[in-house]
């Protein structure tokens, strides 16, 4: 079955960075696109980041571009997002998810990891 | 980007009841409209894709319909598992963009 595991949350100062890894398995990593959401407490979601299949196309967004990188390790099926010059409205639960579509078209996430909190705060 | 609303925000309904909630797009989505159901303290949960087609194992009292613009959730009948947040998302274009939601509650 398709798991997918956060891990790298916690807590970091304002200007600060963290990167936030998501472990899958009970797919086939390689072949399958993945996007991060994030919710701040008490709030809606937001999409924040997409990565195609290829590992080459990748889109953000605006709040983010620039200071957050979506990346994958297929060896290793994980795909992380590295996140810089992090500011108080980061503060979220960071949601990895997998792309309904095998090497297709964006779109839908069918399965979501648990997530994992990150606060900043000075 | 493309703006999603939703409403109601809220609505509070009783054990068998059917239950809409409409989703509205700022530009036309075609049919790249996804429902995901959230459970206090959990992830989300994929209901609906493609506006109109049920995700595997999810239990047929959930419909989605719609195209374009305009689009619904239907519970056609209540039952206590389904309290919860209920998030409408575009998928059409970049920045995808989800809806602010809507709580279903018990009456």
């Amino acid at each position: 079955q398709v798991q997918l595991v956060e891990s790298g949350g916690g807590v970091v100062q304002p200007g600060g960075s963290l990167r936030l890894s998501c472990a899958a398995s009970g797919f086939s990593f390689s072949s399958y696109g993945m996007h991060w959401v994030r919710q701040s407490p008490g709030k809606g979601l937001e999409w924040v980041a997409f990565m195609r299949h290829d590992g080459i196309n990748k889109d953000y967004a605006d709040s983010v571009k620039g200071r957050f990188t979506i990346s994958s390790d297929n060896s290793k099926n994980t795909v992380y997002l590295q996140m810089n010059s992090l500011r108080d409205d980061d503060t979220a639960v960071y949601y990895c998810a997998k792309n309904w579509a095998r090497a297709g078209a964006p779109g839908f996430s069918d399965y979501w990891g648990q997530g994992t909190l990150v606060t900043v705060s000075s | 980007d493309i703006q999603m609303t939703q409403s109601p925000s809220s609505v509070t309904a009783s054990v068998g009841d059917r239950v809409t909630i409409s989703c509205r797009a700022s530009q036309t989505l075609s049919s790249w409209l996804a429902w995901y159901q959230q459970l206090p303290g959990k992830a989300p949960k994929l209901l609906i894709y493609a506006a109109s087609s049920l995700q595997s194992g999810v239990p047929s009292r959930f419909s989605g319909s719609g195209s374009g613009t305009d689009f619904t959730l239907t519970i056609s009948s209540l039952q206590p598992e389904d309290f919860a947040t209920y998030y409408c998302q575009q998928a059409h274009s970049f920045p995808f963009t989800f809806g602010p939601g809507t709580k279903v509650e018990i009456k």
